[in-house]
């Protein structure tokens, strides 16, 4: 069955130090998500992305923020200069569609931990 | 803004029992709603999705249903097991936006 991966599983950088996240969403898919799970808190939407651009969003996903899909099949999350508050579970997600039906249903990836010293 | 919440916070039972997890909403106005588990330190594995137009999904021993006038969702666990135990995420697609708001999850632990 397709997946979304996620690469690496766990990121350990020094703050200040930019990181790039990776993911790979479901092949066929055609809208790609970031989200967040700080330690036991919920999970928060960052940003989704369609047809090479930013589709929505939060408040969270700041000017340190940025995403891209450098090639057909990888999703990147960058983070230019690190801070202790980052450190935290991020989710990339997939859907077929954006809308109706139930094509709107996104698929999540395992993670990546990311922790910031 | 929509808030989500998830009742309860946690929950331990023994193997066997049907369970009800609970799921409320503050706005009715909603795209869909998804149910989602969570192992620890893992991602989230899609269990149901319920578009606003359904009252109820069913998967295996799994239900959920939706009362959108109340603002509610239930997911109901016939027979648990062991295997069931994980945190169950409850998420609501609303206002204008299909970003799903998240709810706090409930932890159910399932012993033997």
């Amino acid at each position: 069955e397709p997946e979304v991966t996620q690469t690496p599983s766990h990121q350990v950088t020094q703050m200040g130090q930019e990181v790039i996240l990776r993911c790979v969403p479901i092949s066929n898919h055609l809208y790609f998500y970031w989200y967040r799970q700080i330690l036991g808190q919920k999970v928060e939407f960052l940003v989704s992305f369609y047809n090479n651009e930013i589709s929505e969003k939060s408040e969270i996903f700041d000017d340190q923020f940025s995403v891209e899909r450098p090639d057909g099949s990888n999703f990147t999350l960058k983070i230019r200069s690190t801070k202790l508050e980052d450190s935290a579970m991020y989710f990339c997600a997939s859907s077929l569609h954006r809308t109706s039906g139930s094509y709107n249903e996104q698929f999540f990836g395992p993670g990546t931990r990311l922790t910031v010293l | 803004k929509q808030e989500v919440t998830q009742i309860p916070a946690a929950l331990s039972v023994p193997e066997g029992e049907n369970l009800v997890l609970n799921c409320s909403f503050t706005d009715s106005a909603i795209y869909n709603l998804q149910w989602f588990r969570q192992d620890p330190g893992k991602g989230l594995t899609s269990l149901l999705l319920i578009q606003s137009s359904q009252r109820e999904q069913t998967s295996g021993r799994l239900n959920a249903s939706l009362d959108k006038s109340s603002g509610r969702s239930t997911l109901y666990i016939a027979a648990s097991q062991p295997g069931d135990s994980a945190t169950y995420l409850c998420a609501v697609a609303s206002g204008g936006s299909y970003i799903p708001t998240f709810g706090r999850g409930t932890s159910l632990i399932v012993h033997p």
